[in-house]
C-alpha cells in the first residue's frame, strides 16, 4: 500500500539535545512537508521540499533543519536552538500544483525530559 | 495572503442529529478548498475537495460540502453523526496558480458526539 510513513511514534529529547524524525513516502511525490500542530494553533509550517536536494524556509524554520538526498526521504532535526519543542509533528507529500492533496503521515509526538 | 477561520473551536452534538461546520476565507478568486479530518493522535485525512463546477461536493464517511462564493464559505455538513464523527475537523485553502506548499489550514473544529 501507499503511504507515509513517520517514526517513532513517540520521541523524548533531553535539553540541549538535537533528535531527529523520520519521514518516508512511496508515492512518488514530488514535494514533502513538515508542519507543527499544538493545541488551538492549527498545522504551522515547517519546511518544505519540492525537489531532491532543495528546500525552503516555512513559517517558523528558526530551530529545525531538514535534508532531501532522496525523494522518498524527509527527515526533520530538531535542534537544541528550538527552545520549545514540545508538539505533535506531522509530515505530509503531494505533487507539485496548488490543486494536489497533500497526504499525512500519522505523525510523531515529541516530548522534553 | 489567503487566510482561512473556522468559528468554532468546540462543537458538540448528539448521535444522529446533523452537523455544520463553518469555514470562511479570504481570497480575491475562487481558491482550492479542502476538509480533513484528524482522530486524536492520528494525522490528517482528506474527506473531501473543490476545485471548480458543481458547488455541492459529496466526501467521504457521508460528508459533504457546500461553496459559496458570495459568502466565502465552505460548510461541511452531515445529515445524521455518528459516534466514530468525534474528530477534529480542519478547512484548508489553497490557491490557484500557486504551488501545493501555500495551503493555508484553518485552526480546527473539535467535534464531540453525545451517544
Amino acid at each position: 500500500d501507499g503511504g507515509i510513513t513517520q517514526s517513532p511514534k513517540y520521541l523524548f529529547r533531553k535539553e540541549g539535545q538535537n533528535v531527529t524524525l523520520s519521514c518516508e513516502q512511496n508515492l512518488n511525490h514530488d514535494a514533502m512537508y513538515w508542519y507543527r500542530q499544538d493545541p488551538g494553533q492549527g498545522l504551522r509550517l515547517i519546511y518544505y521540499s519540492q525537489i531532491v536536494n532543495d528546500f525552503q524556509k516555512g513559517d517558523i524554520a528558526e530551530g529545525y533543519s531538514v535534508s532531501r538526498e532522496k525523494k522518498e526521504s524527509f527527515p526533520l532535526t530538531v535542534t537544541s536552538a528550538q527552545k520549545n519543542p514540545t508538539a505533535f509533528y506531522l509530515c505530509a507529500s503531494s505533487g507539485l500544483a496548488g490543486s494536489e492533496t497533500q497526504y499525512f503521515g500519522p505523525g510523531t509526538r515529541l516530548l522534553v525530559l | 495572503a489567503q487566510s482561512v477561520t473556522q468559528p468554532d473551536i468546540h462543537i458538540t452534538v448528539s448521535e444522529g442529529a446533523s452537523l455544520e461546520l463553518r469555514c470562511n476565507y479570504s481570497y480575491g478568486a475562487t481558491p482550492y478548498l479542502f476538509w480533513y479530518v484528524q482522530s486524536p493522535g492520528q494525522g490528517l485525512q482528506l474527506l473531501l475537495k473543490y476545485f471548480s463546477g458543481d458547488t455541492l461536493v459529496q466526501g467521504i464517511k457521508g460528508f459533504e460540502a457546500e461553496f459559496k462564493r458570495s459568502q466565502s464559505s465552505f460548510n461541511l455538513r452531515k445529515p445524521s453523526v455518528h459516534w466514530s464523527d468525534a474528530a477534529e475537523y480542519f478547512c484548508a485553502v489553497g490557491r490557484p496558480g500557486a504551488g501545493s506548499y501555500q495551503l493555508t489550514f484553518g485552526k480546527g473544529t473539535k467535534l464531540s458526539v453525545i451517544p
